[in-house]
């Protein structure tokens, strides 16, 4: 079965901090995915990822950037976090080609006091 | 801008009824896939359809893709407590969009 791992199920930090999130998959996937949730508002991406050093900007990038200098590992940092970016956050995989599925760690529930 | 709309956003029945949840967009998809939620777990898939048309049956759950590939349905016959959770399209073009989810409650 395919394994993605988030480093983190609850985190909480303060405004201005530098926050990183990191997500392990060990299936050897191509694609790699950091999305937000919200409620009502579904999942919205991030940033994603189909190689290693490659990055592309999904949706709503603003106040995230992403790291991928590994296969198997992608990281999502907030640069100086706000309250806003107080959310649900998953990270998921999948194999190259766009009728794939996604395979989704448990999340990070992170909370910006 | 949301691409992809779900509706109902909420829906709570009784065991035993059926329901159906919508997923809809003004956008051509080149395949759609559904996924179900459980509290404090990452979505997990249920199916991928492809084709226009294309009808997909898992147990008591039906999924339709529509014939234009801008719309799907979900439906649940005889629901289970153990079908509650958040639902959620998926559609992939030259990226993937998410619905806006529609959350499940059955109860027993």
């Amino acid at each position: 079965d395919v394994k993605v791992t988030q480093s983190s199920r609850y985190l909480v930090k303060r405004t201005g901090e530098k926050v990183f999130l990191e997500c392990v998959q060990d299936m050897d996937h191509e694609n790699m995915f950091w999305y937000r949730q919200d409620p009502g508002l579904g999942l919205r991406l991030i940033y994603f990822s189909y190689d290693v050093k490659m990055k592309e900007k999904g949706d709503i990038p603003e106040g995230y950037s992403v790291s991928r200098e590994k296969k198997e590992r992608f990281s999502l940092i907030l640069e100086s976090a706000s309250t806003n970016q107080t959310s649900m956050y998953l990270c998921a995989s999948s194999l190259s080609g766009s009728n794939q599925p996604q395979h989704f760690g448990d999340g990070t529930r992170l909370s910006i006091l | 801008t949301q691409l992809l709309e779900q509706s109902p956003q909420f829906l709570s029945i009784q065991e035993g009824e059926n329901l159906t949840v919508y997923c809809n967009s003004s956008s051509v998809f080149s395949s759609l896939q559904w996924y179900r939620q459980e509290p404090g777990e990452g979505p997990v898939l249920l199916v991928t359809v492809v084709t226009g048309g294309e009808v997909k049956k898992l147990k008591r759950l039906t999924f339709q893709f529509g014939d234009a590939r801008k719309d799907s349905s979900l439906h649940i016959t005889a629901a289970q407590p153990g079908d509650t959770g958040l639902y959620l399209c998926a559609g992939s073009g030259n990226q993937f969009y998410f619905g806006t989810g529609t959350s499940l409650t059955v109860i027993p």
